[in-house]
């Protein structure tokens, strides 16, 4: 069974299209997160939840907006699409914070 | 925030080498260390991880080193061998906070 499912793991798109990426977790953990993955493989913390509640938020676009209907699932969803959020995004899920992460294995989303 | 530096950006060992990782961090009050693997097309998988009360940890060719009072912290890859070739990032956080990502190592290991 996958314990970080995310969905879907490929994403092409046009300019100014809203999308959705959709993640679930198995593992039973509190916390989930969104990173982002730019090109040169840095990976940067977008959001956390913890059981279904926003505590982290860096600079991230409005366009960007997480959902979290249980503490399972955290989904993302971009509004106005732009080439430069080209990037693939991973979905991750831990215990508590300072504990290990667990990743999806990512969304290469294209923007064209 | 926590800033973590990582070196090098590139590595290339011959099997059977050692390769090593270096990490800085920034904020004194992280606590959780955790290095990760990540192969092509997945997501990044824990290989090791240190917590702050301990100066290093050893599991099998993998060992970590944390100096706390230097706030640096290595990753060594003992007998290295061609499948574990990939990026391999470092990380840092605090209790409460999100993992802060160093820039990531590409390690090859050529036959």
């Amino acid at each position: 069974d996958t314990a970080v499912s995310q969905t879907p793991k490929y994403l092409v798109t046009q300019m100014g299209n809203d999308k959705s990426i959709k993640c679930e977790q198995n593992l039973g953990h509190d916390t989930m997160y969104w990173y982002k993955q730019d090109s040169k493989k840095f990976l940067k913390i977008m959001f956390s939840y913890n059981n279904k509640e926003l505590i982290i938020n860096e600079t991230v676009p409005n366009r960007f907006s997480p959902k979290s209907p249980d503490k399972a699932h955290l989904n993302l969803h971009i509004n106005s699409l732009e080439l430069g959020d080209s990037a693939v995004y991973f979905c991750a899920s831990s215990q508590s914070s300072a504990n290990p992460l667990h990743f999806g294995n990512g969304t290469r989303l294209t923007v064209t | 925030g926590e800033n973590v530096e990582q070196h090098p950006s590139t590595l290339s060992v011959q099997e059977g080498d050692s390769a090593v990782i270096k990490c800085t961090y920034s904020d004194s009050a992280s606590n959780y260390f955790p290095w990760y693997k990540q192969e092509l097309g997945k997501g990044p998988q824990l290989i090791i991880d240190i917590r702050s009360n301990v100066g290093e940890k050893k599991d099998q060719r993998i060992a970590v080193t944390l100096n706390k009072t230097a706030k640096h912290f290595s990753l060594h890859i003992t007998e290295t061998q061609p499948e574990d070739s990939a990026v391999y990032f470092c990380a840092a956080i605090k209790s409460g906070y999100a993992l802060n990502f160093g820039k990531g190592t590409s390690l090859l290991v050529t036959p």
